[in-house]
């Protein structure tokens, strides 16, 4: 089974802290994404990388950066949190060939205080 | 990639069959549907995906009409685990996925 594990289920900050969330997966997948829950408004995608030293933006990067140096790690960097950052993240990777199904970690929910 | 509708909640029997509907009616000739759930408090789950054919797997059936304008994901004999919010996306390959807000399953003793 393909498993994709996040560091921490919980985590809480300060606000103007540098926060790292790590995520690791141990199918060899080519792509990794992470995406961010909020109540009523889905899932919504913060980067993407199809292969390792690679990153592109999704639907909301602001304030994000990420990081994959190693094609099983993917991190997502919160530069300087803000309460409005806090949510629930999560991680998800797939097969780089067309039509595959992405696997998603249990997340971490993160609260910036 | 196509918008999806389905219904905001839904309730199911324990022991009967689950069927949630979704509408994807501006969907293209290369887009695939997929279903995920969500349990609370964990990631969404892989549960089918299909093209143009019905599929069968452990978990569920998906079946999608020939127009594929909208599609059921069936779950033959549902269980109180099966309690959960049931995401459908359709996606062109390689796009990025979109989930809306999904359909809240409970799973009624």
């Amino acid at each position: 089974d393909v498993k994709v594990t996040q560091s921490s289920r919980y985590l809480v900050k300060r606000t103007g802290e540098k926060v790292f969330l790590e995520c690791v997966q141990d199918m060899d997948h080519e792509n990794m994404f992470w995406y961010r829950q909020d109540p009523g408004l889905g899932l919504r995608l913060i980067y993407f990388s199809y292969d390792v030293k690679m990153k592109e933006k999704g639907d909301i990067p602001e304030g994000y950066s990420v990081s994959r140096e190693k094609k099983e790690r993917f991190s997502l960097i919160l530069e300087s949190a803000s309460t409005n950052q806090t949510s629930m993240y999560l991680c998800a990777s797939s097969y780089g060939m067309s039509n595959q199904p992405q696997h998603f970690g249990d997340g971490t929910r993160l609260s910036i205080l | 990639d196509a918008k999806t509708t389905q219904p905001p909640s839904m309730d199911c029997a324990e022991g009967r069959a689950a069927n949630l509907p979704c509408n994807h009616s501006t969907i293209s000739g290369n887009e695939y549907v997929y279903w995920y759930r969500q349990i609370h408090s964990q990631g969404p789950q892989y549960i089918i995906h299909g093209l143009k054919n019905n599929e069968t797997n452990e978990m569920a059936s998906l079946i999608i009409t020939e127009d594929r304008k909208s599609s059921t994901l069936i779950l033959p004999h549902a269980t109180l685990r099966d309690t959960a919010v049931y995401y459908c996306i359709a996606v062109l390959t390689g796009n990025q996925f979109y989930f809306g807000t999904g359909t809240s399953l409970t799973v009624i003793p």
